[in-house]
């Protein structure tokens, strides 16, 4: 099983749209959460971290369910500016290790 | 002040060579990842230093190397490359004395080997 996994995507939405991303993580000992953005030939930046209690900046919500070991992450009223690769970031127990999932695709069309 | 910087920023090789990356951590981290993504695809973890020790490796053959000197700077190196490590090599950076800190990512280095 991979340390963090996410769904395949691509998701094409249309603008306007609400679209939901899911992540699941293999080690229990995790700490830390994090979603990134990564834009076509651009490197990984930070969206937004996950907190336990989940969290929300403007059309995004974040949200953690460490007992089934799942990250979340909602973006409402799609833009085409929104149109990436949102990869879900994990952060080893112990260390600062940080474990990239694959990404999800995301289009959205006018 | 000044992130992550990688160079070069285009590197292009012919099998059997190797090929050296480059890396220079935001001022005050300490830690540094190095991921591989090949063309359509996600970030594969490579390496991972720490105050200058290799934390982890990722699941990559021993011709992947690297190494973190005293000021944090690292170096990738990949010896007798194959056509199939064509792929943008990314260098992430990060505190490593607190939890729940983002990691800073260079441009990275775009390796095409012929």
């Amino acid at each position: 099983r991979k340390e963090v996994e996410q769904d395949p995507g691509p998701f094409n939405v249309p603008e306007g749209a609400t679209v939901a991303f899911n992540c699941t993580y293999s080690n229990s000992a995790s700490q830390s959460f994090f979603w990134y953005r990564q834009d076509c030939r651009k490197e990984p930046k930070l969206l937004m971290s996950v907190y336990s209690s989940g969290n929300e900046d403007g059309r995004f919500t974040a949200q953690l369910n460490r007992a089934s070991q799942y990250i979340s992450l909602l973006i409402r009223d799609s833009k085409l500016s929104d149109s990436a690769t949102y990869l879900c970031v994990v952060q080893g127990g112990g260390y600062n290790k940080l474990i990239f999932g694959a990404g999800t695709r995301l289009a959205v069309h006018p | 002040e000044a992130g992550v910087t990688q160079s070069p920023t285009h590197l292009i090789k012919t099998r059997g060579q190797q090929a050296t990356l480059r890396c220079s951590p935001i001022s005050g981290h300490t830690s540094v990842y190095w991921y591989q993504q090949a063309l359509g695809l996600g970030l594969q973890f490579l390496l991972w230093y720490d105050e200058g020790e290799e934390r982890n490796r990722g699941n990559f053959p021993p011709r992947f190397s690297g190494r973190q000197f005293p000021n944090y700077s690292s170096e990738l190196n990949v010896n007798a490359l194959e056509l199939e490590d064509s792929a943008l090599y990314l260098c992430a950076s990060s505190p490593s004395d607190r939890r729940n800190t983002e990691a800073f990512f260079g441009q990275g280095t775009r390796l095409t080997v012929v």
